[in-house]
């Protein structure tokens, strides 16, 4: 039940926008977003509950089709600080209720 | 400051030599699990707790245990030690498991078996 993610790296100069997708097989009911940082934990960006719901933190939002199963990050105008591996992640479903699934990870590499 | 802490946060073991990593969280939340990632692979579950004295298998359980003997507390234990299990490994904890919780994670503890 891991989620999908796409593209798996990606190369920006400042100032340029990202989308970064998140895709998944099962029912999605929730998708959380998390940036870690070379070496560190993952840190919470952003959760989308409601299909059709969109997030923004920043320069950085989200939008969830519940109907598509699939979610997507956008980052706008990024920022050296925008680099990282960004995860998304679900709840599993069905037997697998109490599970938390993510996915492999997107690299975003911000150059000056 | 609510925090999630994990000890210790670098080891260097020997295959077979049984070790334990600890798991603290001081927010008074539910659920808490043990995630491993490994380069091109994400995070992927090992273990989780709903509660005190309630655990189950994640998705990559195979050569660890764990217990929750207390609401804050959640080792995780490795028997027998392999090269195969050696990676990065975070202690992550939320108020419960119903959809959209935060995770709070701790900051990673990096084993090597060799």
């Amino acid at each position: 039940q891991q989620p999908v993610q796409s593209p798996q790296a990606v190369i920006l100069r400042e100032g340029e926008d990202a989308v970064i997708n998140c895709s998944s097989s099962k029912a999605l009911y929730s998708v959380h977003w998390y940036r870690q940082k070379h070496g560190e934990a993952p840190v919470f960006l952003m959760i989308l509950l409601k299909g059709g719901e969109q997030k923004g933190h920043e320069k950085i939002s989200a939008s969830f089709n519940e109907k598509k199963q699939q979610s997507s990050l956008y980052l706008t105008a990024s920022q050296l600080s925008y680099s990282g591996t960004y995860f998304c992640g679900t709840e599993g479903v069905g037997y697998n209720f109490n599970k938390f699934y993510f996915g492999s990870g997107t690299k975003l590499n911000v150059k000056p | 400051e609510a925090q999630v802490t994990q000890n210790p946060r670098y080891l260097i073991t020997v295959t077979g030599k049984k070790l334990t990593v600890t798991c603290s969280q001081n927010m008074n939340h539910e659920y808490m699990s043990w995630y491993r990632q490994d380069p091109g692979l994400g995070l992927r579950q090992i273990y989780y707790s709903m509660n005190v004295e309630v655990t189950d298998k994640g998705d990559v359980p195979e050569g660890y245990k764990v217990s929750r003997k207390e609401k804050r507390n959640f080792p995780l234990i490795l028997e027998s030690p392999s090269p195969n299990q050696t990676s990065l490994y975070f202690c992550a904890s939320s108020l419960s498991a119903e959809f959209g919780n935060t995770i709070y994670f701790g900051e990673g503890s990096w084993l090597t078996v060799v």
